[in-house]
């Protein structure tokens, strides 16, 4: 079945730093990859997401890229601030999954001033 | 503010008390889901309806029962708690069940079995 595996946390890393969490899936057809973010506390916000291979998704300074080849969607920021600690969940869901979407374990990150 | 409400956020049972999870959205989605969140397990789908008058088993669904009221409510009720069940539970919707559009969360409820 279809299968989400994310690098295990905790990511420590000082506020500015360079962040990347890898993501790799498992799945049959072409599944929409998702990542969320979950603040302490809350609910789990969508963060970015593409449908198709190739595409990036973007928002609040994090991007991903839909890696077919590899089956893989990491996500990456070029410059962490402390507000960025959270729980990052990759995720996907696909037609052949029932349109049901499938989490990862989460990564915690927590950023350092 | 439009979303996800969930009621309540923190609850304690003892064993074999039975309890019901609300969760309404005010989005006009099609699709509603629970989810349960367990440290290390990321979340497990429980039950999932993917339109009104409908409702579907997930990955977890042994111990618990939905009902999808109307469009715009969905509740969880489990009718005898056991301590395998304390959880953080969250309820999810979606325009439909389409694989190209996300999940709108609630904050979730907080659930101690003891």
């Amino acid at each position: 079945g279809d299968s989400v595996t994310q690098m295990e946390g905790p990511v420590t890393l000082s506020e500015e730093a360079f962040l990347t969490i890898n993501c790799t899936y498992t799945a049959t057809g072409y599944p929409s990859l998702f990542w969320y973010v979950q603040y302490p506390g809350e609910g789990l916000q969508l963060l970015l997401k593409a449908t198709k291979a190739d595409d990036k998704g973007s928002n609040k300074g994090f991007e991903a890229t839909y890696r077919k080849e590899t089956t893989s969607f990491h996500l990456e920021k070029g410059s962490v601030q402390v507000s960025d600690s959270a729980v990052y969940f990759c995720a996907l869901s696909s037609p052949t999954g029932g349109f049901k979407t499938i989490f990862g374990a989460g990564t915690r990150l927590f950023v350092k001033a | 503010n439009a979303g996800v409400t969930q009621t309540p956020k923190f609850q304690v049972l003892k064993t074999g008390q039975s309890m019901t999870l609300q969760c309404a959205q005010d989005m006009n989605h099609n699709s509603m889901y629970w989810y349960r969140q367990d440290p290390g397990m990321g979340l497990r789908l429980i039950y999932y309806s993917a339109s009104e008058g409908t409702t579907d088993k997930g990955e977890v669904p042994n111990g618990y029962n939905v009902s999808r009221l109307n469009k715009r409510e969905f509740s969880l009720r489990l009718e005898s708690a056991a301590p395998s069940q304390t959880s953080v539970y969250f309820c999810a919707s979606s325009e439909t069940p389409g694989v190209e559009y996300g999940y709108t969360f609630g904050s979730g409820t907080r659930l101690t079995v003891v």
